[in-house]
């Protein structure tokens, strides 16, 4: 089956500081990769689309400029948390879907990210 | 707004005790129902796709099924093994990824 990959598996990090979370699709190609948030005992966030080769879609209420996208390759999507707070410790989660089967989305493992 | 419910929000069932969950959804022109599990640190995984009223899905010990406002997961003689989250999902907007997730329900199987 289709594997997705995230790095890294979690982080620790500064208030202040801005984190990167890799998302790839090891074995396919995805043209859009999705992201999202979970926050203990809640369930998924969707925050944002990314589609390579072009700006992210966020949803409402998401800051495009806190949370940065960037899908540069057919296999690759990346998160930055920018200057991090301790409201964003979360659980973040990517998913991919295959080319002629959105049907069925295939989610990373997940990144845990801790700001202190 | 679309809406996605799930219930009960925790279910302890001991071995061998079938049992189902629900998913009720308020939705227009419905394009999907999705069912994952996921365990605790882990992304979700997929189980099943339902499209249409009256269609069932069986995989092993679970059975998806839909009707015009609800899906069942039914759990037939559950092990430990299949504790874990059982999400449902549906397409949010004309983009089948953009999913909508339920809050889950917490299966603890215990022998």
């Amino acid at each position: 089956g289709a594997v997705v990959s995230q790095h890294p598996s979690r982080v620790i990090c500064k208030s202040g500081t801005s984190v990167k979370i890799e998302c790839r699709s090891l074995d396919f190609q995805a043209t859009t990769m999705f992201w999202y948030r979970q926050f203990p005992k809640q369930s998924l966030m969707l925050m944002a689309t990314s589609n390579e080769g072009s700006k992210a879609t966020y949803e409402q209420g998401v800051e495009k400029d806190k949370f940065l996208i960037n899908h540069a390759s057919l296999t690759l999507s990346t998160l930055t948390v920018t200057s991090a707070h301790p409201e964003d410790s979360s659980f973040y989660i990517c998913s991919a879907n295959l080319q002629g089967f959105e049907e069925t989305q295939y989610f990373g493992p997940g990144t845990r990210l801790l700001v202190l | 707004e679309d809406q996605v419910t799930q219930s009960p929000e925790a279910l302890r069932l001991q071995e061998g005790e079938s049992s189902s969950l629900n998913c009720s959804y308020t939705v227009s022109g419905l394009r999907g129902l999705f069912w994952y599990r996921q365990d605790p640190g882990k992304g979700p995984e997929f189980l099943f796709t339902l499209y249409s009223a009256g269609e069932e899905k069986e995989k092993e010990r679970l059975k998806a099924t839909l009707t015009k406002k609800e899906s069942f997961l039914h759990i037939t003689a559950p092990k430990p093994e299949d504790s874990a989250t059982y999400l449902c999902a549906v397409p949010r907007g004309s983009t089948l990824g953009r999913l909508y997730f339920g809050r889950g329900t917490q299966l603890t199987v215990w022998p």
